[in-house]
């Protein structure tokens, strides 16, 4: 069965102190493997898609790495405006639906 | 950039009612999709459109249906309005197999 497990579920960081989310999947061929931001009462808002083990991708203090097994969300340097929910989710190569971890709430305290 | 957007940000109905949420994309996806989000379970598909008038069941179609009459619409009706569908729907449009864009959600209380 296609699943997606993030860690941790919460996770508390001082202004500056970088620190890693991950996502773990296992999925019947992967297709791409999204993240995303939300905010309370608001809409995920998209941040990155990665599409095959190795790739990276950047943006400001967020980088996004992606192994065959799992995906780490490095923030580095957080601020404040970081605090949100991340989450993870999958897309198999069989249809279009995207399999979402259970997120990972991140607070940045000044 | 893309633009979804969903026709109330916060919505009050009674046990019974029948109920329209509305969805509305501006970048001519072919793919949309409705959710809800409830704490402690996370986001859960509900139905999904791949074009013009065609629809899938997701993981929680039950006391749903779904329209599709143009491509950049998308509507979610619930015949008979529980208290269990109480909970923050969220729409989502995409190209074929690319990242989906998700509405600012609609958060619906049925009393």
């Amino acid at each position: 069965e296609d699943q997606v497990t993030q860690s941790p579920e919460a996770l508390r960081l001082q202004e500056g102190e970088s620190s890693s989310l991950n996502c773990s999947y296992t999925v019947s061929g992967l297709r791409g493997l999204f993240w995303y931001r939300q905010d309370p009462g608001k809409g995920p808002e998209f941040l990155f898609t990665l599409y095959s083990a190795g790739e990276e991708k950047e943006k400001e203090r967020l980088k996004a790495t992606l192994t065959k097994k799992e995906s780490f969300l490095h923030i580095t340097a957080p601020k404040p405006e970081d605090s949100a929910t991340y989450l993870c989710a999958v897309q198999a190569n069989q249809g279009g639906k995207l399999i979402f971890g259970q997120g990972t709430e991140l607070s940045v305290k000044p | 950039d893309v633009k979804v957007t969903q026709s109330s940000r916060y919505l009050v109905k009674r046990t019974g009612e029948k109920v329209f949420l509305e969805c509305v994309q501006d970048m001519d996806h072919e793919n949309m999709f409705w959710y809800r989000q409830d704490p402690g379970l996370g986001l859960r598909l509900i139905y999904f459109s791949y074009d013009v008038k065609m629809k899938e069941k997701g993981d929680i179609p039950e006391g749903y249906s779904v329209s599709r009459e143009k491509k950049e619409r998308f509507s979610l009706i619930l015949e008979s309005a529980s208290t269990n569908q109480t909970s923050m729907y969220l729409c989502a449009s995409s190209l074929a197999g690319r990242e989906q864009f998700f509405g600012p959600g609609t958060r619906l209380t049925v009393l």
